[in-house]
């Protein structure tokens, strides 16, 4: 089975800042999805991005980025000129392209941001 | 609006008793998740129905059920609630490997 970990329970940024959070998984497979979402204070789960295993080009979204390397299956999150309403729960999860295709979440990073 | 649409927003019970959980999918979504998100914790991967047909369940326990009706909305009924219960439960649909999140059902169980 996938497993999902997330190191970091909580990180801290100056506004404007860098910040990268980061995640590993463990899988067999080598076709899968990869995201990222946030949960903010609303409890709504809102996708930030989406990499596709067999893509060698890291995703970008505006202000956010993704380090994917497959082989150190590792998966970071970076966060530049942080703002404010980027502080929420962020969360990676895996998703195979086998079987039920669910999502494997990870515990979540709680990221604030310091004014 | 997100598209999926979950019912109720909250739901207070007591122990012992009994709730349905009701989710109606992104218009043209044929997928179904149900997950469980405890306080503070990572989403559980509780079920997966897809167009009226169980297609997988994760750690769901025997006191919980669901099921997909034809018009693809969803219910999921909890049974025998034990304080343990509380969380925030969670609706998703999924098209092309793309997931859309309700907003949740948060259940206190007292």
């Amino acid at each position: 089975a996938q497993t999902v970990t997330q190191s970091q329970p909580e990180m801290s940024v100056q506004e404007a800042e860098t910040v990268t959070l980061s995640c590993t998984y463990d899988t067999s497979e080598s076709d899968y999805y990869l995201f990222w979402y946030k949960q903010p204070p609303s409890r709504q789960m809102i996708l930030v991005i989406r990499q596709e295993a067999y893509k060698q080009q890291n995703a970008t979204e505006n202000r956010f980025s993704v380090n994917f390397q497959k082989a150190a299956k590792s998966f970071s999150l970076k966060i530049s000129d942080s703002q404010l309403g980027d502080a929420a729960m962020y969360f990676c999860a895996y998703r195979s392209l086998q079987g039920a295709q669910k999502l494997v979440f990870g515990q979540g990073t709680r990221l604030t941001i310091n004014p | 609006d997100s598209g999926v649409t979950q019912t109720p927003k909250h739901l207070i019970t007591a122990t012992g008793q009994r709730v349905t959980l009701r989710c109606s999918p992104r218009s043209g979504d044929l997928s179904v998740y149900w997950y469980q998100q405890s306080l503070d914790q990572g989403l559980q991967f509780l079920i997966q129905y897809y167009n009226g047909e169980e297609r997988a369940k994760g750690n769901i326990l025997e006191r919980f059920s669901a099921q997909q009706f034809p018009d693809l909305h969803s219910e999921l009924n909890l049974s025998s609630l034990e304080l343990g219960d509380s969380a925030l439960y969670f609706c998703a649909s999924s098209v092309g490997g793309n997931y859309t999140f309700g907003s949740g059902t948060r259940l206190t169980v007292v």
